[in-house]
């Protein structure tokens, strides 16, 4: 089945700095590619998300990149504030039918102030 | 105001014991799930629902047991509770059952089995 990586595990920085999430997923039969924040103690929350036939997508200080040929993904966060502090998780599903979402173990960023 | 209502938010049970994991969504969703995570595992999906019917099922348990009453509830009840039970299950809820949406979850019922 699928299998959804994320690197790195976690991410400490300082306010102000950006951030890169890397995922990969082994399905090319992927195509679409939604992304969560969980903060500590909280509800998963959506965030941004991408389809199998963009590259980009772009949303405040959020950049998605998606590779179709590397099957990779990259989450881009700049000017990181204490409030992005989160787990954040890749998931990857398929077209149609009863495929439910396949998670990555999420990267946890801690932003210092 | 939360959409999506899981109850209790805490649960502490004796190993044996069955429980009922409440789930109610005000969203208008057709399609509901319901997840676990543990420090152990990543998210993992156990139950999806669309229309109150039994979509997909990834729990090798029959311990688990998903209960629709109506469109916007999914409860779980589990039986004969273990301590390798003992996470957190997440209700989630989308516009369909097609997985090419994003979810709304739930905050989050924290068991822990003793």
């Amino acid at each position: 089945g699928e299998q959804v990586e994320q690197l790195p595990s976690s991410l400490i920085v300082q306010e102000g700095a950006s951030v890169l999430i890397n995922c990969s997923y082994t399905d090319s039969a992927s195509v679409y590619f939604p992304w969560y924040k969980q903060e500590p103690g909280k509800r998963l929350q959506f965030i941004i998300d991408i389809r199998s036939n963009m590259e980009r997508k772009q949303t405040q200080r959020l950049t998605l990149l998606f590779d179709k040929k590397t099957k990779h993904l990259s989450l881009h966060i700049t000017a990181t504030q204490p409030g992005d502090s989160a787990i954040y998780f890749c998931s990857a599903s398929k077209r149609g039918g009863n495929y439910k979402p396949t998670f990555g173990k999420g990267t946890s960023l801690v932003v210092h102030p | 105001d939360p959409k999506i209502i899981q109850k209790p938010k805490y649960l502490v049970a004796v190993t044996g014991s069955e429980k009922i994991l409440i789930c109610e969504q005000y969203l208008g969703h057709n399609a509901m799930y319901w997840y676990r995570q543990s420090a152990k595992k990543p998210l993992e999906f156990m139950f999806s629902y669309s229309y109150q019917k039994l979509m997909d099922n990834q729990t090798a348990s029959s311990r688990f047991q998903p209960q629709s009453s109506k469109k916007n509830h999914l409860d779980l009840q589990i039986t004969a509770l273990k301590p390798d039970d003992s996470a957190t299950y997440f209700c989630a809820s989308s516009q369909t059952g097609d997985p090419n949406s994003d979810y709304t979850f739930g905050s989050g019922t924290r068991l822990l089995v003793i």
